[in-house]
């Protein structure tokens, strides 16, 4: 079973609109990290949220956590056709280790 | 922002030749990790490093896998010998802190 999984695997939005990922995951975590990859590219990371904060915000960008129920959720306002990609969380264990990546959203933008 | 660099982006192997990934990662950076990504999938972790050790594996990296940074230079992972299933992206990712992670391009590996 996945650590951590999202819980769409696509999501298509017009231009403008808002969207939100959600993720579960089933392990302590010190950090929950959303990641966005675009074709033929690497991962970049977006928001780094810590097990003691509830919500993060980076421009555009939103993450909640809520470590009662394992969940986190990212949301993207005022979306941009450059927004789309597949949207990963990333749970991170403790002292440096690896990240347990989901399967990821795909979420498309469309003019 | 950070940049990790990753050389080759593309290599095409036969099955059993051995291939080594180089990864340039940022230079202050202290943590050092390989993951996997077959195509539709998951990323999924392989190893991290640190201080000149492998500090965590998975199970996904094999007896044939080995990884080092000789002095201070590229980050390897070295395959031998190499087998179909090692087809896949690989992407190698560098940490100051152990926290956040910078990715590089990927290097995509074909065995044939």
């Amino acid at each position: 079973s996945q650590l951590a999984e999202e819980n769409s695997w696509a999501l298509s939005v017009h231009e403008g609109e808002s969207v939100t990922v959600n993720c579960s995951y089933k392990t302590s975590i010190t950090a929950l990290q959303w990641y966005r990859q675009k074709s033929g590219k690497g991962p970049a990371q977006l928001i780094l949220i810590r097990s003691n904060e509830r919500e993060k915000r980076n421009g555009r960008l939103r993450a909640t956590l809520d470590t009662s129920s394992q969940s986190s959720s990212l949301s993207i306002t005022a979306t941009r056709c450059e927004d789309t990609a597949v949207y990963f969380c990333a749970t991170l264990l403790q002292g440096g280790r690896a990240l347990i990546f989901g399967t990821g959203t795909t979420v498309s933008v469309s003019p | 922002g950070p940049k990790v660099l990753q050389i080759p982006s593309h290599q095409i192997i036969d099955m059993g030749q051995m291939v080594t990934l180089n990864c340039d990662p940022v230079s202050n950076h202290l943590y050092f990790y390989w993951y996997k990504q077959i195509l539709g999938q998951q990323m999924e972790f392989l190893v991290n490093f640190y201080n000149g050790k492998v500090m965590e594996k998975s199970k996904l990296f094999k007896d044939q896998f080995s990884v080092e940074r000789p002095d201070g230079s590229y980050f390897t992972l070295k395959i031998q010998p190499t087998a179909l299933e090692d087809s896949a992206v690989y992407f190698c990712a560098s940490s100051p802190t152990g926290d956040e992670q910078y990715f590089g391009p990927g290097t995509r590996l074909t065995v044939l």
